[in-house]
């Protein structure tokens, strides 16, 4: 069966660091991978979306990998700050215009 | 535009009742997506439209659950005799097919209660 697995537990960092969280995926050939961020009793947010064909993409403090072979995408924030701080969720798209589907999110702390 | 709009933000219900969501998407999305999310879990698919056709729907959606998109704008999701498994967060996307780099927009969800 299709399952994304993203690390169940909390990731805590000290202010400044690299955060480095990772997305794991098995039956699935996703067109997209996107990534959102979710902070308590909100919606997701909408940070970035890696295409199959791409290795690497980046914004600002953000960077994500996407590695077809290995079935993974890691995300990278760079410098970070505790307003980083909240549960990030990675998410497939199929492509086709179809519904994306969601991991379990990992939360991550960051601490002044 | 003020985003994807969900009402009421709150819902706290008696087990067998009825409740009916609604969520206003952004206006020039065409696709609108219905998702449910529990404490410590992913958001999980319900269904979605394109305009007023609705497209899909999870398994998980069972008989006790409709939605419906009437005119291609905002959205209701009703949940019939309620029972103490529907608490959650359900939480409403929306999207523009023309460009997938954009994501979804969600809304800031409703959270049911099933007492």
């Amino acid at each position: 069966s299709q399952k994304i697995e993203q690390n169940s537990e909390a990731l805590n960092i000290q202010e400044g660091k690299t955060a480095t969280l990772t997305c794991n995926y098995t039956n699935y050939s996703p067109a997209y991978l996107q990534w959102y961020r979710q902070d308590p009793g909100r919606g997701p947010v909408f940070l970035l979306l890696i295409r199959e064909n791409e290795k690497e993409k980046r914004k600002e403090r953000l960077k994500v990998t996407f590695d077809t072979t290995l079935k993974q995408s890691l995300f990278h924030i760079t410098a970070s700050q505790p307003a980083d701080s909240a549960t990030y969720l990675c998410a497939l798209d199929s492509g086709g215009y179809q519904k994306v589907t969601f991991g379990t999110g990992t939360k991550l702390q960051v601490i002044p | 535009d003020t985003g994807v709009s969900q009402d009421p933000r709150h819902k706290i219900t008696k087990r067998g009742q009825n409740v009916t969501f609604r969520c206003d998407p952004i206006s020039e999305h065409n696709r609108l997506y219905w998702y449910r999310q529990t404490l410590g879990q992913g958001p999980e698919f319900l269904t979605y439209f394109q305009n007023e056709a609705q497209l899909e729907k999870s398994r998980l959606l069972s008989d006790r659950f409709s939605a419906e998109r009437p005119k291609g704008s905002f959205s209701t999701l009703e949940i019939q005799r309620t029972e103490q498994g529907d608490s959650a967060m359900y939480l409403c996307a929306s999207s523009d097919t023309g460009d997938p780099r954009l994501g979804y927009t969600f809304g800031s969800g409703t959270r049911l209660t099933v007492v």
